[in-house]
């Protein structure tokens, strides 16, 4: 079973700080999305990415697509609390499933 | 919006039972799917499904076995419930043959078996 290594497993800061999380593959990608996993609730979609070099921001979330496809990182500026969540990314380099990374379990105290 | 919305939110089963975990979704989507989430192991496939009356194995489906006999029900069945199948599942769906449709997710059943 492959899965998509993510850095860090655990990341813990305080309100307004800047982050970024990594995900990464020994593959190419034939896309990436990103997802959000709040406490209780099932994942949510992000973001998704397709072409090498892409950037695609999402408020304080910016995401960017390596130029290789083998990986990807997600910046968040000026993190809120409400940003805490299990992110996770996913390679749908099959049309009919998706392949998920082992998540980054972000925690932002006021 | 999508809503796919799973039966339990917890469970307790005792080792041996059969266990049913239920899965419906109202947006008509083809493909719908159940993955198992463990600490540090991310999702994990177990079956998917195409289509109505159509699964298919994902990466770890021993111990596990799937029903799809309406396009908006999805079960996912353990025949004989054991502790390593502790864990949260998920179910999510998708439309079918759109490449990087997202998946909807439900927001999970929490089983634990004693």
């Amino acid at each position: 079973t492959q899965l998509l290594e993510q850095s860090p497993q655990f990341l813990s800061i305080q309100e307004g700080e800047n982050l970024t999380v990594y995900c990464n593959s020994s593959s190419v990608f034939s896309s990436l999305q990103w997802y959000r996993q709040e406490p209780g609730e099932g994942p949510v979609l992000l973001v998704t990415v397709v072409t090498g070099g892409e950037v695609k921001k999402l408020k304080r979330l910016t995401f960017q697509f390596g130029d290789a496809r083998k990986d990807s990182s997600l910046h968040i500026t000026a993190a809120q609390p409400g940003d805490t969540g299990l992110y996770l990314c996913a390679d749908g380099r099959h049309t009919d499933k998706l392949i998920f990374g082992t998540g980054t379990r972000l925690q932002v105290f006021p | 919006d999508v809503k796919v919305t799973q039966s339990s939110r917890y469970l307790v089963k005792r080792t041996g039972e059969k266990v049913f975990l239920e899965c419906v979704q109202d947006m008509d989507h083809e493909n719908m799917f159940w993955y198992r989430q463990d600490p540090g192991l991310g999702l994990r496939l177990i079956y998917f499904s195409y289509d109505v009356k159509m699964k298919e194995k994902g990466d770890i489906p021993e111990g596990y076995s799937v029903s799809r006999e309406k396009k908006e029900r999805f079960s996912l069945i353990l025949e004989s419930a054991s502790t390593n199948q502790t864990s949260m599942y998920l179910c999510a769906s998708r439309l079918g043959g759109r490449y990087n449709s997202p998946l909807h997710f439900g927001n999970g059943t929490r089983l634990t078996v004693t």
